[in-house]
């Protein structure tokens, strides 16, 4: 059974560092990796994709490694602003079926 | 401007009581999924539609009803057999052709309390 992992839960970080986020899985058979944001009592905002068949995503300030066999991924975010507040999920779409297995999240604040 | 609309954004719940969460997309998607998300936790998945007229159990169904007559809208119903339905629940769609490639869209939930 597909279990995604995410570490830490919780991040606290000074305006203008450099953080990473990590995810695990641990059944390496995945089509993709995704990361969202998720705002407080707000839905999920889809941040990069990364397919199984890529190493990395990039976006703005985002980047997203993926490393199938050890069952790995990183978002790594650049110069962080308080504007990057929020909870981050990782999820990975197994098989067929169409299902999403989500980690727990990391909630990330980034203090001025 | 396409996405997803869920409705309402706070409902509650007496005992014994159904109650039916709105859905609803305007981004010709064909997939649809319905989650749970509890304080502290990833999302759990509920029902996932591919087709009008068609839906599929997901790891959590026990409790909750769905229905797809139109191809815009997915409700779901928490039944009086849901004991614990106190949470956070979100609707999502994408593209079935290339579902693989695409992320999936989300509404903004609905957020579910017992009286």
């Amino acid at each position: 059974k597909q279990e995604v992992t995410q570490i830490p839960a919780a991040l606290s970080v000074p305006e203008g560092e450099n953080l990473v986020l990590n995810c695990s899985f641990t059944d390496s058979a995945i089509y993709n990796l995704q990361w969202f944001r998720q705002d407080p009592g707000k839905g999920l905002t889809s941040l990069l994709l990364i397919q199984s068949s890529q190493r990395e995503q990039t976006s703005g300030r985002l980047n997203a490694s993926l490393d199938k066999s050890s069952g790995r991924s990183t978002l790594y975010i650049a110069a962080s602003q308080p504007g990057d507040s929020a909870t981050y999920l990782c999820a990975v779409w197994t098989g067929n079926t169409g299902k999403l297995i989500f980690g727990q999240g990391t909630t990330l604040q980034v203090k001025p | 401007d396409g996405g997803i609309t869920q409705s309402p954004k706070y409902l509650f719940r007496k005992e014994g009581q159904n109650v039916t969460l709105s859905c609803e997309q305007n981004l010709n998607h064909d997939a649809m999924y319905w989650y749970r998300q509890d304080p502290g936790q990833g999302l759990r998945l509920i029902y996932y539609s591919q087709i009008v007229n068609d839906f599929q159990k997901g790891d959590i169904a026990e409790g909750y009803s769905v229905s797809r007559e139109k191809k815009e809208s997915f409700p779901l119903t928490v039944t009086s057999a849901q004991k614990n339905p106190t949470a956070f629940y979100l609707c999502a769609s994408s593209p079935l052709a290339d579902r693989v490639n695409q992320p999936q869209h989300f509404g903004d939930g609905t957020r579910l309390s017992i009286l």
